[in-house]
């Protein structure tokens, strides 16, 4: 089993749409949970951490599940700026490394 | 501030020739740093990680190499390319060892021919 398992998509949705992502998880000493965002032919850059509580920024919402083993992103409202390929990404500390996942395509329609 | 430098951006080599992608960071200090490759349309492989200068920890068994002379300075290496060497190779460092945002540089795409 994977490390990190994606839907790797596409999603197309309209503009003003709601849209979700899940990634599931196969180490359960995952340590830090995160979402990046990788526009085409470029370095993947943060969007946002996930906390055991849930959390949102603007019209993104993230939400852990430790017991499920399983992370998501939800963004309501998409623009045509938010087509991009999101990361799931999660933190191993005896490991000490960052494992991404293969990621899902996102793409917003007019 | 804190920025990454990789160079060179692109790079067409082949076959069999030897590789050395070099990453700087510049204003931290003892950075975690990470060699990763992406393979047109697949996901971020790790490749190599170090936590300090001289410690390389090796995820995938390949004909690359990486090696740490300084604090801030990252070098990954082959001394024969391959054809399956072909890639988006991504240098990046986070400070903590927490898993807290990781920089990324902006990436050298090689293309062996």
């Amino acid at each position: 089993r994977k490390e990190v398992e994606q839907d790797p998509g596409p999603f197309n949705v309209p503009e003003g749409a709601t849209v979700a992502f899940n990634c599931t998880y196969s180490n359960s000493a995952s340590q830090s949970f995160f979402w990046y965002r990788q526009d085409c032919r470029k370095e993947p850059k943060l969007l946002m951490s996930v906390y055991s509580s849930g959390n949102e920024d603007g019209r993104f919402t993230a939400q852990l599940n430790r017991a499920s083993q399983y992370i998501s992103l939800l963004i309501r409202d998409s623009k045509l700026s938010d087509s991009a390929t999101y990361l799931c990404v999660l933190f191993t500390g005896g490991g000490n490394k960052l494992t991404f996942g293969t990621g899902t395509q996102l793409k917003v329609e007019l | 501030s804190q920025t990454i430098h990789q160079w060179p951006a692109t790079l067409v080599q082949p076959v069999g020739s030897p590789l050395s992608l070099e990453c700087t960071v510049e204003g931290t200090s003892n950075p975690n740093l990470y060699w990763y490759r992406q393979a047109a349309g697949r996901g971020l492989q790790l490749l190599f990680y170090s936590v300090g200068i001289g410690q390389i920890s090796s995820e995938v068994p390949q004909n690359l190499s990486a090696s740490r002379p300084q604090d801030r300075q990252f070098i990954l290496s082959s001394k024969k390319l391959l054809l399956s060497d072909s890639g988006f190779y991504l240098c990046a460092w986070e400070t903590t060892g927490k898993g807290t945002e990781a920089f990324f540089g902006q990436g050298t795409r090689l293309t062996v021919v």
